[in-house]
């Protein structure tokens, strides 16, 4: 089946730690993108990638960082200066051509201090 | 700079209770407004595309139409399994950037 996968489901970090979300996709799609999600709050975009080796920051990159060595892979690691990590974390892909107009997006990541 | 409000933030319908959830947004260039449903700690499902305004596309008890400042969801006749927050995003002269809305949640009663 084709789609995108995400994890893991939950995720725990102790304060000063760094910790990568894996984000997969076999749709074949050249942009990817991360979005985090607070209660009451629509999805706000940390960073995106439309092409391999390539990304650009989004609204609230701080604390964050990406790599995109792979077409079909986009890993996302908060940083310990994101000071307010606890979120769901979403990642979505999409084709580059015109007729391929809708983000896909995974089944999120869910991010808890300790 | 490019918004997109959502309203109600949430609402309460009893089974069969038709109702509209609107989007209103303002866009240097729209490319597309974009109708998502997300489930409790679940990713966005796509529902609807829409381009320019007096667009309509329905889909079973949904129909999503677009002006030049907003676009509604329209809910006809809901049913329990109907209930799930509804996005609203839009895409930009970016051409590959979206912009979303904090959503409508739905519940429905039975």
């Amino acid at each position: 089946d084709g789609g995108i996968t995400q994890s893991p489901k939950y995720l725990f970090r102790k304060e000063g730690q760094n910790v990568t979300l894996s984000c997969e996709q076999n749709l074949n799609h050249d942009a990817m993108y991360w979005y985090r999600q607070d209660p009451g709050q629509g999805l706000r975009l940390i960073y995106y990638s439309q092409i391999v080796n390539d990304f650009q920051k989004g609204d609230i990159a701080e604390g964050y960082s990406v790599s995109r060595e792979k077409k079909e892979s986009f890993p996302l690691t908060v940083t310990s200066a994101q000071k307010n990590p606890t979120a769901f974390y979403l990642c979505a892909s999409k084709g580059l051509a015109e007729t391929q107009e809708t983000q896909y997006f995974g089944p999120g990541t869910r991010l808890l201090v300790l | 700079e490019d918004q997109v409000t959502q309203s109600p933030e949430a609402l309460r319908l009893q089974e069969g209770e038709s109702s509209s959830l609107n989007c209103s947004y303002t866009v240097s260039g729209l490319r597309g407004l974009f109708w998502y449903r997300q489930d409790p700690g679940k990713g966005p499902e796509f529902l609807f595309t829409l381009y320019s305004a007096g667009e309509e596309k329905e889909k079973e008890r949904l129909k999503a139409t677009l002006t030049k400042k907003e676009s509604f969801l329209h809910i006809t006749a809901p049913k329990p399994e109907d209930s799930a927050t509804y996005l609203c995003a839009v895409r930009d002269r970016d051409f590959n950037k979206f912009y979303f809305g904090s959503g409508t949640k739905l519940n429905v009663k039975p």
